[in-house]
């Protein structure tokens, strides 16, 4: 079955300390991988995404993340976290095959930034 | 600008009753989709069109129905089926596989 798993709920880092969100996913084709970020009550903003190439893919406020095939992982990371980085964070995966233009999104990981 | 819009914003529902919650988009994209949004759940995609007049069911699609009139506009009405019908509601819409565009989301409470 195809699934997103996000396994860090809720995190907390200090401010100007790095972060990484894990993500990993189960996908029997070849998988699309987007990571997006949501303020609260608000939509869903693209930070990066990966199709192929280059595994290290920088994304905007300074976040990148790491397709590591081997893991099905593909983590997101900022080497120093600011205030406004707190939000709540989803990964997803699509296909590049099939018919349709679907995603399946992991269930989230809550960031805060303590001072 | 172009963007999606959704609205309303906050919507309250009584119990049996129906409501139909909006998304218009002018990004002239042909794919649109709403999910919906709860606590410590993710998204979960209720229903999808990939043309005009055309849409396919998601994951959880029972008390819900859509209709893809134009290809700007995708409503969603949240039926007196669905069970459960309190949570935050996203609209997206994409062209091709590589990006989708949200929505700023409608939340929806039944009294």
């Amino acid at each position: 079955a195809q699934s997103v798993t996000q396994p860090d709920i809720h995190i907390t880092v200090s401010e100007g300390a790095s972060l990484e969100l894990r993500c990993n996913y189960s996908y029997g084709a070849t998988p699309y991988l987007f990571w997006y970020v949501q303020s609260p009550g608000q939509g869903l903003q693209l930070l990066l995404k990966y199709f192929s190439g280059d595994t290290l893919v920088q994304g905007i406020k300074g976040f990148e993340a790491e397709f590591k095939r081997s893991q099905s992982s593909f983590n997101l990371r900022k080497p120093s976290v600011h205030w406004s980085d707190a939000a709540e964070y989803f990964c997803a995966v699509g296909s590049l095959g099939g018919a349709t233009n679907k995603l399946i999104f992991g269930t989230g990981t809550l960031l805060a930034v303590q001072p | 600008d172009g963007g999606i819009t959704q609205s309303p914003k906050y919507l309250f529902r009584k119990e049996g009753q129906n409501v139909t919650l909006s998304c218009e988009q002018n990004l002239n994209h042909d794919a649109m989709y709403w999910y919906r949004q709860d606590p410590g759940q993710g998204l979960r995609l209720i229903y999808y069109s990939q043309i005009v007049n055309d849409f396919q069911k998601g994951d959880i699609a029972e008390g819900y129905s859509v209709s893809r009139e134009k290809k700007e506009s995708f409503p969603l009405t949240v039926t007196s089926a669905q069970k459960n019908p309190t949570a935050f509601y996203l609209c997206a819409s994409s062209i091709d596989r590589t990006r989708m565009f949200f929505g700023p989301g409608t939340r929806l409470t039944v009294l």
